[in-house]
């Protein structure tokens, strides 16, 4: 089956560094990954979609500054949180779409202190 | 644009009983209709999926739903729950793929199963 990593699967970094996340699609390419982010007990919000290539595509009040998001190979996408700060906490999760189905990775779980 | 709510946030039941897990959509384009399950602290895992065709799907773990597009809906059931189903579910939608294809997710209602 169409199986997604993602890389790592926790981290704790201090108020204004950076981290990047990395996911990846291991038996399939993927022209167009998604990035989510979850907060506790909510559902999953979308914050970009990465396509192979060419610039992502931000939701509405995604700061693209602040999320770059980087598709360069058809099996990985990365997220890059800059300056992260306490309120970017969060269960980050990718998903990348093969025909009509997007399959997840296990996530992230971002800490910043 | 695309909307999804699931009208219960938790739902306990007792193990070997039915479950229903309800879900309703709204659209202005031709949907697909998706079922999530989530585990605490992992990504999301593919229960079942309707793209077109028979309005009962049969999914994994021995879940089924049915889309009714009268009522826009897209109920969850399972005729047995066993402890190991207590998870949170995610009803989702996506519009074609000129759309898109994003996936739009209710807000989740959390199974738990008791002995």
């Amino acid at each position: 089956g169409a199986v997604v990593s993602q890389h790592p699967s926790r981290v704790i970094c201090k108020s204004g560094t950076s981290v990047k996340i990395e996911c990846r699609s291991l038996d399939f390419q993927a022209t167009t990954m998604f990035w989510y982010r979850q907060f506790p007990k909510k559902s999953l919000m979308l914050m970009a979609t990465s396509n192979e290539g060419s610039k992502a595509t931000y939701e509405q009040g995604v700061e693209k500054d602040k999320f770059l998001i980087n598709h360069a190979s058809l099996t990985l996408s990365t997220l890059t949180v800059t300056s992260a700060h306490p309120e970017d906490s969060s269960f980050y999760i990718c998903s990348a779409r093969a025909h009509y189905e997007q399959y997840f990775g296990p996530g992230t779980r971002l800490t910043v202190t | 644009a695309q909307s999804v709510t699931q009208l219960d946030s938790q739902v306990p039941v007792f193990e070997e009983a039915p479950v229903e897990l309800r879900c309703n959509y709204s659209s202005s384009v031709s949907v697909y209709l998706f079922w999530y399950v989530q585990y605490p602290n992992q990504g999301l895992q593919l229960l079942l999926k309707y793209l077109s065709g028979s309005t009962l799907v049969k999914g994994i773990n021995g879940f089924e739903a049915e889309f009714n597009k009268s009522q826009t809906s897209f109920h969850l059931r399972k005729p047995s729950v066993h402890i190991s189903d207590t998870a949170e579910y995610f009803c989702a939608v996506s519009g074609p793929m000129e759309y898109g294809n994003k996936l739009v997710f209710g807000a989740g209602t959390i199974l738990r199963v008791k002995s």
